[in-house]
Formats: structure tokens, sequence, C-alpha cells
């Protein structure tokens, strides 16, 4: 049993597409993070919300609680966004932190 | 700031042997959280320390341990490595210190680790 599940596991798109990535688990949780994996297996932490929505650049974080969903939005996206990315919660009680398998990117120019 | 960095980048053993991993985090940063990643299991987390003491534990056996220095560097250990432990090893420090699971990381580049 996958506490958090991701989909789609691959994705390829052509540059400037819309992308949206899901992300749903099954836990009740203190916070929800949406990572970066880059070839070569170097890490970036792009959002961490527990409520609402976050923007950065393209990049759109939103989240619903009472569903137990999070989707990721990249806008005009772009071939350096070609990435492997991945959702993770962590617990409201206890300290435990569950990651989904990951979201592997392709953005052709 | 420099970010967070770990030693060595590469290592190859043999099953048996033991293995020491060192992640120095970003200054200014108490909290010092280790994780695996594998093609099978994905990402998972081991554990955490906050000011020289393990805060958090991840399902993982006590082959696994680590520890952290007053200057909140933090090393990993893998006794009796078993094949199944070739993996990369990451790090990542936080500043607030609310744990892991609350607040934004900083991840190192990770020690690539195969068990032969």
């Amino acid at each position: 049993k996958n506490e958090v599940e991701q989909s789609p596991q691959n994705l390829t798109a052509q540059e400037g597409e819309f992308i949206t990535i899901n992300c749903s688990y099954s836990v009740g949780i203190s916070a929800l993070h949406w990572l970066q994996q880059h070839p070569g297996g170097g890490i970036v932490s792009l959002f961490m919300l527990s409520s609402g929505k976050k923007k950065h650049g393209r990049l759109i974080a939103t989240i619903n609680i009472q569903e137990k969903h999070s989707s990721l939005h990249i806008t005009a996206s772009h071939p350096r966004d070609s990435a492997v990315y991945i959702c993770a919660v962590g617990l409201n009680t206890g300290n435990q932190f569950y990651f989904g398998t990951g979201t592997s990117l392709t953005v052709i120019p | 700031k420099a970010g967070v960095t770990q030693t060595p980048r590469y290592l190859i053993k043999t099953r048996g042997q033991q293995v020491t991993l060192s992640c120095s985090p970003i200054s200014g940063h108490r909290s010092v959280s280790w994780y695996q990643q594998t093609p099978g299991q994905g990402l998972q987390f081991l554990f955490e320390y906050f000011s020289e003491t393990q805060r958090n534990k991840g399902n993982f056996p006590g082959r696994f341990s680590g520890r952290q220095f007053s200057n909140s560097r933090s090393e990993m250990n893998v006794s009796t490595l078993e094949l199944g432990d070739s993996a990369l090893y990451l790090c990542a420090s936080s500043y607030l210190g609310s744990g892991p699971q609350r607040e934004t990381q900083y991840f190192g580049p990770g020690t690539r680790l195969l068990v032969l």
C-alpha cells in the first residue's frame, strides 16, 4: 500500500505546453512537498504547502486537504523543466515522511 | 552561502563491509536528514538529527545508523553491507528545526554507493 500516489508516471510535452502532475495521499498530513530531481541526482525543493496555493515563476502548486490531493502545474513548459518531480508528505502524527514514486517529465523543443 | 556538501560522491564496497558517509549542512542549519533512493523503492526517509540527537527515524534496520556533531555535520554508517544497500544516499539540511516533514529541505548532491 502506497501512502502517496503520483500520476502520470511519465509525461512528454512539447515546449510551451501547460503541464499538470497530480499527487494523492491517504494519510493525515502536516505538509506536502514538491521536489525536482534532475539527471545526476540533485534534488531541489520547489514547494512546501499545507493549504491553498503557491506560485513561483512558471510553477504553481495547489493542495486540497479535504480531498487529499495536490497538483503541480508548469505553465509555458521549457526543455529545462525536464526532470523527475516527486511529491512527499509529512504526517501530522508521528514523524514519518513518505514519498511518491515520481513523475518523469520530458519537454521537447 | 555554500550549499550542502556530501563526501564521498561515489563509493564501491563489497558485501559485509561497512561504510561511513559524511554530510556538511548549510552554515547555520541545525537539522540534517538522510534519505535512501533506489530504483525499486524510490526515495525513503532514513533519519533526522537535530542538535546532535536523533529526533526522527524511518523504517530501516539497525545496520543503518548516524550521528551529528556539535558543528551540525553528520555522518551516516551502514554496517554489514548487503547488495540491496546499493543506492543514492542523500542528505538535506534545514534551518528552523521543525523537522523535515514541516519545513523546506536543502539537499546535497548525494553519495552513490555500489555494493558488490
